[in-house]
């Protein structure tokens, strides 16, 4: 089955700091991967996703990702963070094919806070 | 408006209560999924759906059950509620499976076991 780590619990920025969060996936397959954001009160929101193809991904807000296959990674990414920006963020996988390919794995997400 | 209704919002239960929660979607998605989310344990799958009819276990199956009579509908059912069952459920369908994007997600049960 497929597992998901993010390295970190919860990060604090300020305004215009850079970001990276770290995402490993264990799977012996090909994968789909996800990002997904909860702002406070509200549901996930999807960030960005990979499937194939270029494997540094852009998505909404300014936000992308790189995945890096030989080290089963899909970090996020952000030049300049804004206060808006807090919220929660989870990585996801799904198997491409095979036992497991309907069942979406979520990590434990990584709390992001940015101060003024 | 098209989207994905959970009912209730909030809901208490004493242990050993029985109770459903509904959700139900009107875009026609063939899959729809029941999650729960726990502080610092992100959302895990409880069971999913491909079709009416159709049903399978996800990662925390267990003290739960789902059916699946119309493509409209998957309520989660708890049988005897149990105090590790208090967590905030998310209901959440997709055209044909959680990799067609965007998942649309319900806003979510609240759900308290004393």
């Amino acid at each position: 089955a497929q597992s998901v780590s993010q390295h970190n619990h919860h990060v604090i920025l300020s305004e215009a700091a850079s970001l990276e969060l770290g995402c490993n996936y264990s799977y012996g397959g090909t994968v789909n991967l996800f990002w997904y954001v909860q702002y406070p009160g509200q549901h996930l929101q999807l960030l960005l996703k990979y499937f194939s193809g270029d494997p540094l991904v852009k998505g909404i807000k300014g936000f992308e990702a790189e995945f890096i296959k030989s080290k089963f990674s899909f970090n996020l990414r952000k030049p300049s963070v804004q206060w808006s920006d807090t919220a929660e963020y989870f990585c996801a996988v799904i198997p491409y094919s095979g036992a497991g390919s309907y069942q979406l794995t979520f990590g434990k997400g990584t709390k992001l806070s940015v101060i003024p | 408006n098209a989207g994905v209704t959970q009912t209730p919002k909030f809901q208490v239960l004493k242990t050993g209560q029985s109770m459903t929660l509904q959700c139900a979607q009107d875009m026609n998605h063939e899959y729809m999924s029941w999650y729960r989310q726990d502080p610092g344990m992100g959302l895990r799958l409880i069971h999913y759906s491909v079709g009416a009819g159709i049903t399978d276990q996800g990662e925390v199956p267990n003290g739960y059950n789902v059916s699946r009579s119309t493509t409209e509908d998957f309520p989660l059912r708890l049988l005897s509620a149990a105090p590790s069952q208090t967590s905030v459920y998310f209901c959440a369908s997709s055209p044909r499976g959680p990799r067609d994007q965007p998942q649309h997600f319900g806003d979510g049960t609240r759900l308290s076991i004393l």
